[in-house]
Parts: C-alpha cells; sequence; structure tokens
C-alpha cells in the first residue's frame, strides 16, 4: 500500500510568514509523529500523536508551532511568523498502534522549508 | 541529560569489506535499540530493532550487537556495496519502555568500488 506522504515537498517563504504542513500517514497507524532535521544534524523530536491526541508536545519549540489531527488521519503541522532558523527538512513518521513503542516508524519524504 | 553519540565523521571503505557503525549513549537504559538508514532527499527507512536482553540481531549482510554495560551498540554490514552508501542513523527509546524515540546525528559511510 501506500506509504507516508508530505506535502509540499519544498516549501521557500519569506520571514514572518505563516506556512502549513501536511502529513498523510499509512493507513491505520494511529500514531504520528512530527520531527525536524537540520543540516548535518539528528532528527529532533517536535511532537507526537495518538489518534488525534498530543500526549507530547515537549519537542515544539515555541509557541510559533502547532500541530492538529484529525479523524485519526491527516496531521498538520503549522509554523507562525516563520523565521531562518526555522529553515529545516521537517519530517513526519507513523507507525501501527503499540504503545511499548518497539515497532519501526514509517518516515515521509519530507517537507524542505526555507526562510527567506 | 539523555545523550546519543554516533560518529560524526564520515567512514570510507573498499567494497567487499565489513562496515562497523557506532552508537554510543549516556544517561539514561533504552529498552531497545533501532538503527535506520537514510539516503538524500529521503526519509529514514527502518533497518533493524535490537532489544535489551539481546546481544546480537542479524538480517542478511546486517549485524546489530547492543552492549547495556558498556551503552553501546555496533552495526555491522557484511561484504558492503556501493549501494549501502548512505547515512545510518541509530534511534532509542528516550525513557524504558516509552513510545518516544532519541536519535542520533547519523554515520555517513561510503563504499569505494
Amino acid at each position: 500500500g501506500a506509504g507516508v506522504s508530505q506535502s509540499p515537498s519544498n516549501k521557500v517563504t519569506e520571514k514572518g510568514k505563516d506556512v502549513e504542513l501536511r502529513c498523510d500517514p499509512i493507513s491505520g497507524h494511529t500514531a504520528l509523529y512530527w520531527y525536524r532535521q537540520s543540516l548535518g544534524q539528528g532528527l529532533e523530536f517536535l511532537i507526537y500523536f495518538q489518534g488525534n491526541s498530543a500526549p507530547d508536545k515537549s519537542g515544539l519549540p515555541s509557541d510559533r508551532f502547532s500541530a492538529e489531527r484529525t479523524g485519526g488521519s491527516v496531521s498538520t503541522l503549522t509554523i507562525q511568523r516563520t523565521q531562518q532558523e526555522d529553515s529545516a527538512v521537517y519530517l513526519c513518521a507513523s507507525r501501527p498502534r503499540d504503545l511499548r513503542g518497539y515497532n519501526e516508524q514509517f518516515f515521509g519524504p519530507g517537507t524542505r522549508l526555507t526562510v527567506l | 541529560s539523555q545523550k546519543i553519540e554516533q560518529n560524526s565523521e564520515a567512514l570510507n571503505i573498499q567494497e567487499g569489506k565489513t562496515a562497523t557503525l557506532t552508537c554510543n549513549y549516556t544517561n539514561y537504559s533504552p529498552a531497545y535499540l533501532q538503527w535506520y538508514r537514510q539516503d538524500p532527499g529521503r526519509g529514514p527507512v527502518f533497518l533493524l530493532l535490537i532489544r535489551e536482553n539481546e546481544k546480537e540481531k542479524r538480517k542478511e549482510r546486517l549485524k546489530v550487537t547492543f552492549d547495556t554495560t558498556l551503552k553501546q551498540s555496533l552495526f555491522h554490514i557484511t561484504a558492503s556495496q556501493p549501494a549501502d552508501s548512505a547515512t545510518y542513523l541509530c534511534a532509542l527509546d528516550s525513557t524504558s519502555g516509552t513510545y518516544k524515540y532519541i536519535f542520533g546525528t547519523g554515520t555517513r559511510l561510503k563504499v569505494l568500488a
């Protein structure tokens, strides 16, 4: 079946603008993650969803970042008043229901965000 | 604080040799550890998972070891091929048995023909 998809694949925006990044997880996967990857850096955890609930938002860098998930499926990461330091690749991952976390994560291709 | 270290320098090896990548961690005791492969412009792809009570796990040309005393995992690719060239990431659960993962920065492997 289809894997995790993300859109847009690339986004160039001006400083101060708002952006929305979309993630379509694999059908039936209840857990969804957002990560940020800067050049030469590892994956930085942003937020985790179990169903539509986000029990852990601890990785969101500031209150300019927010995320939601509807219908236990699609998720949107919104960055308000973007700053140049927000430039990075934003990766989404999903996995089947297993609260122990032993299951692998399936990653999307990412959205490359460039803030000018 | 919890920390994962992977060799940030690129690893270059000759085709056919065994590549060995290292993942060291400090300040916590993960229940399991995962290895992922990431190609340029793509998301990571899961390769192997090893649990804390397992010493070694194999899959085709891949082998992972997990030493909870040394707080280290080694990732081996035997009979390496140019197609194995990629960045390899290790990931651990942030506290034992929970959903949250901490990723290393990855090691870039280049297999020379």
